[in-house]
């Protein structure tokens, strides 16, 4: 039973640029989560996604970050025009019901 | 205003002796506690949970306890092993909600 699917593992973009991460949950997990880690720091809430719906966001930032997780295919965090202080790790984690997180091996995103 | 705090950002201890990762919280509404383990450039691993409606957790060598009086909860790691050496995050959650709310973590260390 392969786990949580996160690609890219790394992904470099310039200032301005769109950052695409993609996740896959575990076989039978309709929960899915998203968390950020900056240097030196825990890991810190996102957005918690069910199929084709947003249940809370409110660990968003408001603008230029958005989510989704489409009945068909990965739930796809999506950063417009970066900045630096977006580079971070970024990891997905999903769950069969309000169960036990269990999260992918992450992205990190440096933005240039 | 952190709501878990994992006051030692470091622990060293010696093979085959016992691991103490300590992690206080101010939320009084949090009513699961989960710990992840992770190494570097992994995404964080479940370890061990337990409710609060229980005071203490085992499996194998991990053990959780949670003091609700005092907000506080401790893994114990007996005996710990080289491989055991990684950062432990304490992760509490909120029912009703599904974000966790990470602390900093311990790098622990066990030296052969």
């Amino acid at each position: 039973n392969a786990g949580v699917m996160q690609n890219p593992r790394h992904l470099v973009r310039r200032r301005g640029q769109e950052a695409r991460l993609r996740c896959s949950p575990m076989k039978g997990h309709s929960h899915v989560y998203w968390y950020r880690q900056l240097p030196e720091e825990g890991l810190k809430f996102m957005v918690y996604l069910q199929k084709e719906n947003i249940i809370d966001e409110s660990g968003m930032p408001k603008e230029r970050f958005s989510a989704e997780f489409p009945k068909e295919g990965p739930s796809i965090l999506r950063i417009q025009q970066v900045v630096r202080g977006d580079s971070a790790a970024y990891f997905c984690a999903s769950s069969p019901q309000r169960d036990t997180q269990y999260f992918g091996p992450g992205t990190r995103l440096t933005v240039l | 205003d952190q709501q878990v705090k994992q006051n030692s950002p470091s622990l060293s201890v010696q093979e085959g002796r016992i691991s103490i990762l300590n992690c206080d919280y101010t939320n009084s509404m949090f009513d699961y506690f989960l710990w992840y383990k992770k190494y570097p450039a992994e995404g964080p691993t479940f370890l061990i949970s337990i409710s609060s409606i229980k005071d203490k957790n085992e499996d194998g060598r991990f053990t959780v306890f949670l003091n609700k009086s005092a907000k506080h909860l401790s893994l114990h790691i007996v005996p710990s092993q080289p491989g055991d050496s990684a950062v432990y995050f304490c992760a509490p959650g909120e029912g009703g909600s599904e974000k966790l709310v990470f602390g900093k973590g311990t790098k622990l260390t066990v030296n052969p």
